[in-house]
């Protein structure tokens, strides 16, 4: 079953507007990581919130954690059209987990 | 940086043939991945190796197998290619802290084509 799952599928906005993108999961993580992918090329690591964590910032982009409600979203602030492109999370099940399990994804466009 | 080399960006098949698709990495990492992305399924996992010559099955394992026989190497082979396995290939690497998964370096992908 999908472990992570991305709300919503497609976000269409102007340039200098945040986007916000959410993502649920459904069973205990350790961590949760988010991903952007260009079209056309491989997954790109954009940061990773620990499951002890709540908030984490990284230039333009904040994550925060819901473990209560098993949720996480990403905020993209003042987005460029550079950003445009897929956007992924992430989650590591407990403890000694190899297995990264990605959701759909939300298509993000951004509008010059 | 780390990279994470696909042998090929676009791969022409027919059904029934053995298909070889290759993956290298340069930053010594214990842990590599391959997945496949198909629309509006996200990535699935197809198999994984967390050192040399040790592999575990994935979610979607059937039609595939694999072979890590240098670390820096790790190769999915399609061992009779049937149409339901054209997809975009994915390749990913990961450095292991303490046992836990660490982040993934991905390769372009390989999109195959099995006619």
């Amino acid at each position: 079953s999908q472990q992570g799952e991305e709300d919503p599928q497609a976000l269409s906005i102007q340039e200098g507007e945040n986007a916000t993108m959410n993502c649920s999961y459904k069973t205990s993580i350790n961590n949760l990581q988010w991903y952007r992918q260009n079209s056309g090329r491989g997954l790109v690591h954009l940061i990773l919130i620990r499951s002890n964590e709540r908030e984490k910032h990284s230039g333009r982009l904040r994550v925060t954690l819901d473990t209560s409600k098993k949720s996480s979203s990403l905020l993209i602030t003042a987005s460029r059209a550079a950003d445009t492109a897929s956007y992924f999370c992430a989650t590591v099940r407990g403890t000694g987990g190899f297995k990264t399990i990605f959701g759909a994804g939300t298509r993000l466009f951004v509008k010059a | 940086d780390v990279k994470v080399t696909q042998s090929s960006r676009y791969l022409v098949k027919r059904t029934g043939e053995k298909v070889f698709l290759e993956c290298v990495q340069d930053m010594d990492h214990e842990n590599m991945f391959w997945y496949r992305q198909d629309p509006g399924l996200g990535l699935r996992l197809i198999y994984f190796s967390y050192d040399v010559k040790m592999k575990e099955k994935g979610d979607i394992p059937e039609g595939y197998s694999v072979s890590r026989e240098k670390k820096e190497r790790f190769s999915l082979i399609l061992e009779s290619a049937s149409t339901n396995q054209t997809s975009m290939y994915l390749c990913a690497s990961s450095l292991s802290w303490r046992g836990l998964n660490q982040p993934q370096h991905f390769g372009d992908g390989t999109r195959l084509s099995i006619l």
